[in-house]
């Protein structure tokens, strides 16, 4: 099955900061590549779908780039309630479509 | 706007078969691919697997041979049942909507395995 992992696991920003989180793959998956924000207590949330749409609703800020098996999350300015668990997501292959460990964003 | 809701027991005994059932409302279960996903406390996601209105299934290779997902066109749902549950399924259990990533969620419901 493919691999994914994040890094780092977990980063110390402040507001206003422009932050950016990696996702690799084990083997190429195109542009298979989705992020989640979760909040606690709260289903995750869709935020980018296919590497880099920007999902209907979600703030300009993020953004993701990204192919074959390096991808980025970036967030140009941190606002308070972006402070949250970012995972990765790989929907190329239907053998498994495994989530990134999780990366926690916490506040500096 | 799409609404799911996750409905079952919240506690099972170990060996027993967990049952889960998902109910889509404000929308047409029909033309998607619909999935369980699961998270145990202060860990990451794991897909279970996932269903196309058709009863087409594709499910995680680890958990295979113990899952078992089916829909109910007329009723809008879509149901999981894991069976021989240990205190390792223990987990927020999550039903979603599989489109260009998973873009509805329903709430979570906690499932602990337990005598």
């Amino acid at each position: 099955d493919i691999q994914m992992t994040q890094s780092p696991s977990s980063l110390s920003a402040s507001v206003g900061d422009r932050v950016t989180i990696t996702c690799r793959a084990s083997q190429s998956i195109s542009s298979y590549l989705n992020w989640y924000q979760q909040k606690p207590g709260k289903a995750p949330k869709l935020l980018i779908y296919a590497a880099s749409s920007l999902q209907s609703g979600v703030p300009s800020r993020f953004s993701g780039s990204g192919s074959g098996t390096d991808f980025t999350l970036t967030i140009s300015s941190l606002q308070p309630e972006d402070f949250a668990t970012y995972y990765c997501q790989q929907s190329y292959s239907t053998l498994g479509y495994t989530f990134g460990q999780g990366t926690k964003l916490e506040i500096k | 706007q799409v609404q799911l809701q996750e409905s079952g027991p919240g506690l099972v005994k170990p060996s027993e078969t967990l049952s889960l059932t998902c109910t889509v409302s404000g929308g047409s279960i029909s033309s998607y691919y619909w999935s369980w996903i699961r998270q145990p406390a202060g860990k990451g996601l794991e897909w279970i697997g996932r269903i196309y209105t058709s009863g087409s299934t594709n499910y995680n290779p680890s958990l295979k041979s113990r899952v078992t997902m089916s829909v109910d066109t007329s009723k809008n749902q879509f149901s999981l049942k894991l069976s021989s549950v240990t205190a390792a399924d223990t987990a927020v259990y999550y039903c979603a909507r599989a489109n260009w990533g998973f873009d509805y969620w329903g709430q979570g419901t906690l499932v602990t395995v337990s005598s």
